[in-house]
Parts: structure tokens; C-alpha cells; sequence
């Protein structure tokens, strides 16, 4: 299947401080990806849907300006939690799908924040 | 809208016996239907996927699951465990050729497989 590849896999970050997590397609081009937000023993929460090219869509509830969505080219989105508190900490997962087809999901990055 | 609804938080089974992990949906349009599986502090890999077709899908591992239409049903099964298939499990669906094309998860169940 194709690769998805979320870096970094962990961060840890002092509290007020921005944290950038990247999540690239490595041999698809994805116009759309997805990122989800994971609390402990909890499903995946969608956050918002990165277009290329455009605005991302947040779901309802996300701070747009919390959580920072850029889709700058078909391969690579990234999600920056600005300003980040101890209650951002959470397993962030990015995915990409085509059209028709099952989504394919990086890694995940644990985020802590202290 | 699209929901998807696991009953089971989590499913205690020994070694080498069958498994079944529910999963139930609702939908006011045709739909597609994905299993997929989480290890701890990982992403997720797709299991098997119904998109048309034959309602009985196989996927990876041995797994399979069955599409019940008239009872919004997809429910993933296996004959025999391993301690191996210990991790949690979600059921997600996605609208049929919509837009966005975004996955709506359950809430998971965690498959503990016991020696």
C-alpha cells in the first residue's frame, strides 16, 4: 500500500511554544489529507481537512487559530499547534486518501507538552 | 451523517479461539466500510475494506468481515487467535463517493488475547 510519513514521532515542548508536525505522501499525490487528534484508550477525533492549495476545513470545536492546517504542495501537509498547553498534549495522527480508495495513515506523533 | 458504533470496549479471548468484533453503522446513503488496527503509539493499518461487491471481504491476518446491509452491520471476524493480534481495533466508514471523503471512526475495541 502507499506510504504515509508523519515526522516527528515524538516532541516535547515547553508550555507557549509552537510545534510543527509534517505528514507527507511518499509515492502518491494527495489532494486531500486529514489530521486526527487521539486521547488515551479513546478513538480518532477528526480535526480538520487539509486541501491542497486552499484553506483547510476545520471540524467543529477546533480552534483554527489553535491549530495551524498548510497543504503547500500534493505530497506534504502540516499541522503547527501554536502556543501549545499542557492540555494539547495528545497523540496526533495525520492521514491521505484518494478518491474511491482506503486512507492511509502516518505514524502518529506523540506531542507532550510541559 | 455517517456514525459507527463498536459495543465492545474491549474483548478478553484466549489463544487459537474465534474472534468477533462488532461493528454497527448508520448512514442515510451507500457507504464504505474499513476495519482497521492500532499497536500502541502507532498509526493505523487497514485491515480489509468493503467498497462493492461481495459482502463477505477478506483482509490481512487471517481476518475477515461480513457487510449485513439490512442490518448495518460489519462485523470482523477470525477463527483462531494469537497473542500477536493483541492491539485495538476500529471500524470506520466513509460516505460513497462523497466530497471530503473523510472517515468516521468508532470508539475502538481492544482485542486481549490471552495465552
Amino acid at each position: 500500500g502507499a506510504v504515509v510519513s508523519q515526522h516527528p514521532s515524538r516532541v516535547i515542548c515547553k508550555s507557549g511554544t509552537s510545534v510543527k508536525i509534517e505528514c507527507r505522501s511518499l509515492d502518491f499525490q494527495a489532494t486531500t489529507m486529514f489530521w486526527y487528534r487521539q486521547f488515551p484508550k479513546q478513538s480518532l477525533m477528526l480535526m480538520a481537512t487539509s486541501n491542497e492549495g486552499s484553506k483547510a476545513t476545520y471540524e467543529q470545536g477546533v480552534e483554527k487559530d489553535k491549530f495551524l492546517i498548510n497543504h503547500a504542495s500534493l505530497t506534504l501537509s502540516t499541522l503547527t499547534v501554536t502556543s501549545a498547553h499542557p492540555e494539547d498534549s495528545s497523540f496526533y495522527i495525520c492521514s491521505a486518501r484518494e478518491p474511491l480508495t482506503e486512507a492511509f495513515f502516518g505514524q502518529g506523533t506523540r506531542l507532550t507538552v510541559v | 451523517a455517517q456514525s459507527v458504533t463498536q459495543l465492545d470496549s474491549q474483548v478478553p479471548v484466549f489463544e487459537e479461539a474465534p474472534v468477533e468484533l462488532r461493528c454497527n453503522y448508520s448512514s442515510s446513503v451507500s457507504v464504505y466500510l474499513f476495519w482497521y488496527v492500532q499497536y500502541p503509539n502507532q498509526g493505523l493499518q487497514l485491515l480489509l475494506k468493503y467498497l462493492s461487491g461481495s459482502t463477505l471481504v477478506k483482509g490481512i491476518n487471517g481476518f475477515e468481515a461480513e457487510f449485513n446491509k439490512s442490518q448495518t452491520s460489519f462485523h470482523l471476524r477470525k477463527p483462531s487467535v494469537h497473542i500477536s493480534d493483541t492491539a485495538e481495533y476500529f471500524c470506520a466508514v466513509s460516505d460513497y463517493g462523497g466530497a471530503t471523503n473523510k472517515l468516521i471512526f468508532g470508539t475502538g475495541t481492544l482485542l486481549a488475547v490471552q495465552p
